[in-house]
């Protein structure tokens, strides 16, 4: 199975300050098809999570485009340009590309300093 | 408007079997992959299985192969998670969530879950 490795796992951010999580997998998330399936996900406490960006760096519709995604192979990042109240709770990430199983990181848990 | 709405949670003993189910609207859900994920107490998340359009693809974690079944009634838009011989392990908020199209179907949509808990 592939292992999702994030970092950090706590992340303290001041409002209007940029913040950044790191996702690295156990192998390349390269398919054949040329795209690697990482997507990040957002859990706001006591709410189920929302797909905030799919195949490393599209966004899904109503996220702000302070978000944003980037990387190939084995290493992905997700960067809030200004970090925002309602940007709290944990970020996962989650691989597609080597499937069943689909495989999440631990979470990255983002506060307001 | 998308929705998945999921329900059968309960406390359950050891042991014992639970029929959770899913309900779509907004959306043909024929037309889409479907899975369950769960989330233990203040954990991570963990994909349970998934299914494809016409019910003849189904897929486990190896924690719960041969204990759950996945199934789905494309007439009532709905999927299932039959998870029998329940451990204390298995205790968590059950979510449903479906699968974008395309070739390598990713989960882009996500119910609010339904808790089930396996105690004595």
């Amino acid at each position: 199975d592939v292992v999702m490795t994030q970092s950090p796992l706590s992340l303290p951010v001041t409002l209007g300050q940029p913040a950044s999580i790191s996702c690295r997998s156990s192998q390349s998330l390269v398919f054949s098809d040329g795209n690697n399936y990482l997507n990040w996900f957002h859990q706001r406490p006591g709410q189920s999570p929302r797909r905030l960006i799919y195949q490393v760096s599209n966004r899904d519709s109503g996220v702000p485009d302070r978000f944003s995604g980037s990387g190939s192979g084995t290493d992905f990042t997700l960067k809030i340009s200004r970090v925002e109240a309602e940007d709290v709770g944990v970020y996962y990430c989650m691989q597609g590309t080597h499937w069943p199983p689909y495989t999440f990181g631990q979470g990255t848990k983002l506060e307001i300093k | 408007e998308v929705q998945l709405v999921e329900s059968g949670g309960g406390l359950v003993q050891p042991g014992g079997s639970l029929r959770l189910s899913c309900a779509a609207s907004g959306f043909t859900s024929s037309n889409y992959w479907m899975s369950w994920v769960r989330q233990a107490p203040g954990k991570g998340l963990e994909w349970v299985a998934n299914i494809n359009q016409e019910g003849s693809e189904k897929y486990y974690a190896d924690s719960v192969r041969g204990r759950f079944t996945i199934s789905r009634d494309n007439a009532k838009n709905s999927v299932y998670l039959q998870v029998n011989s329940l451990r204390a392990e298995d205790t968590a908020v059950y979510y449903c969530a479906r699968h974008a199209s395309g070739f390598r179907p990713q989960i882009d949509f996500w119910g609010q879950g339904t808790v089930v808990t396996v105690s004595s």
